[in-house]
C-alpha cells in the first residue's frame, strides 16, 4: 500500500532563516505531487505541483520554492522566511490516470517568529 | 475563477442524528469532487471521490451526491457518532493535473 511521509512534524524558525520541508511517497511510481498550505483562519491553498522529476509548477507567487530531485521526493524551500509563511504545510500525491484521488501526508506545522 | 463554498461553517448535533453537509461551486466544469475529513492538527483523510459523470457515491454510513449542473454536492453521514467530530472539507478537481480547489470546511461536533 502507499504511504506518504512528511518531516519535520513541527518547526519553529526565526524570520529570515532558511526552510526545507521534505515529503516522500512509498508504494507508487511516478506520482503527481502537491504542496498545500493551510494558514490560520484560511482554507487550503495549492502552492506547487509536480508531474515528474524536475517539473515544478507554481500556483501562487510567493517566498517559497519547490523541487523534485527524485521520483517520490518533493521538497519545499525558502531562502528567507517571512512571518506570513507560518501555517500548516501539507504534501499530497495522486496518479495521473483514473479518478485522480489525492492522498495527504500528516503535515508540517511551521511557526515563524 | 472557481470558488468553493461550504455551508454551514459549523454544526453541532446530538449522537444518532444524521448529518447533512453542503458544498457549492461556481464553475460546473469540474473534473471530479472529493470529500475529506480533517482532525485537529492532522492531515486530510479522503472520504469519498465522485467522478463528474456520477450522481452519488457511498461508503458505509457516508453518502455523497453530486449535481454538477447546479454546482452542488452534499455529504450525508447517517447515525452520527462522537467519533465523527472533525472538520469536513469539500474540494473540486479543476483539471486533468488533479489540482484541488478547497472550500473552507464545516466543523462538526457530535455530542454524546
Amino acid at each position: 500500500s502507499q504511504t506518504i511521509h512528511q518531516w519535520p512534524a513541527t518547526l519553529v524558525q526565526p524570520v529570515g532563516s532558511p526552510l526545507s520541508l521534505e515529503c516522500t511517497v512509498e508504494g507508487t511510481s511516478n506520482p503527481n505531487l502537491y504542496w498545500y498550505r493551510q494558514a490560520a483562519g484560511r482554507g487550503l491553498q495549492l502552492l506547487f505541483y509536480s508531474v515528474g522529476i524536475g517539473q515544478i509548477s507554481s500556483e501562487v507567487p510567493q517566498n517559497l520554492s519547490a523541487s523534485r530531485p527524485q521520483d517520490r521526493q518533493f521538497i519545499l524551500s525558502s531562502k528567507k522566511l517571512l512571518l506570513s509563511d507560518s501555517g500548516f504545510y501539507l504534501c499530497a500525491w495522486s496518479v495521473l490516470a483514473g479518478p485522480r484521488s489525492q492522498y495527504f501526508g500528516p503535515g508540517t506545522r511551521l511557526l515563524v517568529l | 475563477k472557481q470558488e468553493v463554498t461550504q455551508i454551514p461553517a459549523a454544526l453541532s448535533v446530538p449522537e444518532g442524528e444524521n448529518l447533512v453537509l453542503n458544498c457549492s461551486f461556481t464553475d460546473s466544469a469540474i473534473y471530479n469532487l472529493q470529500w475529506f475529513r480533517q482532525d485537529p492538527g492532522k492531515g486530510l483523510t479522503s472520504l469519498l471521490l465522485i467522478q463528474s459523470s456520477q450522481r452519488e457515491q457511498t461508503s458505509g454510513r457516508l453518502n455523497a451526491s453530486l449535481d454538477k449542473s447546479s454546482g452542488r454536492s452534499t455529504l450525508y453521514i447517517a447515525a452520527s457518532q462522537p467519533g465523527d467530530s472533525a472538520t469536513y472539507l469539500c474540494a473540486v478537481i479543476t483539471d486533468s493535473w488533479g489540482k484541488l480547489q478547497f472550500g473552507a470546511g464545516t466543523q462538526v461536533v457530535v455530542t454524546p
